[in-house]
């Protein structure tokens, strides 16, 4: 079946720490691609999104996320987390010619201080 | 300039009734989409509204159901709740020319009993 695969279920990071969150997509095709976070008590917020172009998306506070298409994967990175980066954050892919955004399962990010 | 507002922000409803939930659209907004997200898991696509017409529908039985309204708010309707429609129903609005910048609202927690 078609998914968004998002392989970490919990990351604990300490602060100043590097952040890497894998996302794998198998729809084929021309997709596009999103990173939202959803900080405690919030509302799902959009971190970056690819539409073509640039494979490197620059986001929001820091973040950013690579696509390779061969490898079917939109990753989320940041240098340097800090302990506000602790959030729920999902991976997201609209089909080509589909109205509607696949989520991944989310990843729990929790930074300590 | 108000966000995405979904009321109420919970309920508890028992096996077999029905319930309504209610968006608004953030301001300059005309496509409501609505999602359902369980325990754990990430936003699962429900259907979408434009022009106060089902544009696209996901993977969700006939009692599921929507409207949408000539000021472009909307609503989800579900029959004959079941236990597993337990989950954060969640309202999401973009405009036409932009529908993949979607913003979120806090969402609807049901609770069926």
């Amino acid at each position: 079946a078609q998914s968004v695969s998002q392989h970490n279920h919990h990351v604990i990071l300490s602060e100043a720490a590097s952040l890497e969150l894998g996302c794998n997509y198998s729809y084929g095709g021309t997709v596009n691609l999103f990173w939202y976070v959803q900080y405690p008590g919030q509302h799902l917020q959009l971190l970056l999104k690819y539409f073509s172009g640039d494979p490197l998306v620059k986001g929001i506070k820091g973040f950013e996320a690579e696509f390779i298409k061969s490898k079917f994967s939109f990753n989320l990175r940041k240098p340097s987390v800090q302990w506000s980066d602790t959030a729920e954050y999902f991976c997201a892919v609209n089909p080509y010619n589909n109205n509607d955004m696949r989520f991944g399962a989310g990843t729990r990010l929790t930074v300590k201080p | 300039d108000a966000g995405v507002t979904q009321s109420p922000t919970h309920l508890i409803k028992t096996r077999g009734q029905q319930v309504t939930l209610r968006c608004s659209p953030k301001s300059g907004h005309d496509t409501v989409s609505w999602y359902q997200q369980a325990l754990g898991q990430g936003p699962q696509f429900i259907f979408q509204y434009y022009e106060e017409e089902e544009r696209q529908r996901g993977n969700f039985p006939d009692r599921f159901s929507g409207h949408q309204f000539p000021n472009y708010s909307s609503e989800l309707n579900v029959n004959a709740l079941l236990l597993g429609d337990s989950a954060l129903y969640l309202c999401a609005s973009s405009s036409r020319d932009r529908v993949f910048e979607a913003f979120f609202g806090q969402g609807t927690r049901l609770t069926v009993v």
